[in-house]
């Protein structure tokens, strides 16, 4: 499968405790998105990359938030300090360059803080 | 932030009937996605329109953008069981990285 893949699919955490996440893009792609769905919303945005490159964080990353890409290919996302609100499913897409509009988004990881 | 309004928010519907969604927007947008999500995954990509008044078929999905690339459509005839899932438009934004979603309409389909 050469879709994008993340990793785990669901992490249940108790409020306090770090949570890191991953993600594999379609390899030949180099932009790279985090997205956060709660129920009954459309996913909203968190954070792009460009190759290894952080280019843009929303204001809903908050400074509990850290995401990186060492090598411009596999992603993480880390929430320290987790609050019950961080309660989502995380969703990570990619993209290439001459399209980037066209995001291919991943199973997504299921996120529950207690 | 532009927003998109998806309508309706729910529907439920016979397997052979013909449904519209529906997506707008004050904001003009430069490309328009429509993805389709099943519980528990990921959006899926059906579609996108770039062209102000393009028409594009999927099978029995037909989508059209708006003239002034403010709206959108879906068009589903003869919807079927597998049709069933949460069918989401996104724009671009204005940072022309990240996508700005709609809420969804959810369908379901039933035999």
């Amino acid at each position: 499968d050469t879709g994008v893949s993340q990793d785990p699919r669901h992490k249940i955490t108790k409020r306090g405790q770090n949570v890191t996440f991953r993600c594999d893009p379609i390899s030949e792609h180099n932009r790279l998105y985090w997205y956060r769905q709660t129920l009954g919303q459309g996913p909203e945005f968190l954070t792009y990359f460009q190759n290894e490159a952080q280019l843009e964080k929303s204001r809903l990353l908050s400074d509990r938030f850290s995401a990186e890409r060492p090598k411009g290919s596999f992603s993480t996302l880390e929430i320290q300090r987790t609050e019950q609100g961080d309660s989502a499913m995380y969703l990570c897409a990619s993209s290439g360059n001459l399209e980037s509009y066209e995001q291919y988004f991943g199973p997504g990881t299921r996120l529950t803080v207690t | 932030t532009q927003l998109l309004e998806q309508s309706p928010q729910f529907l439920s519907i016979q397997e052979g009937e013909n449904l519209t969604v529906y997506c707008n927007s004050s904001s003009v947008f430069s490309s328009l996605q429509w993805y389709r999500q099943e519980p528990g995954e990921g959006p899926v990509l059906l579609v996108t329109v770039v062209t102000g008044g393009e028409v594009k078929k999927l099978k029995r999905l037909t989508f059209q953008f708006g003239d002034a690339r403010k709206d959108s459509s879906l068009h589903i005839t003869a919807a079927q069981p597998g049709d069933t899932g949460l069918y989401l438009c996104a724009g671009d934004s204005n940072s022309g990285y990240a996508l700005n979603f709609g809420k969804g309409t959810s369908l379901l389909v039933t035999p």
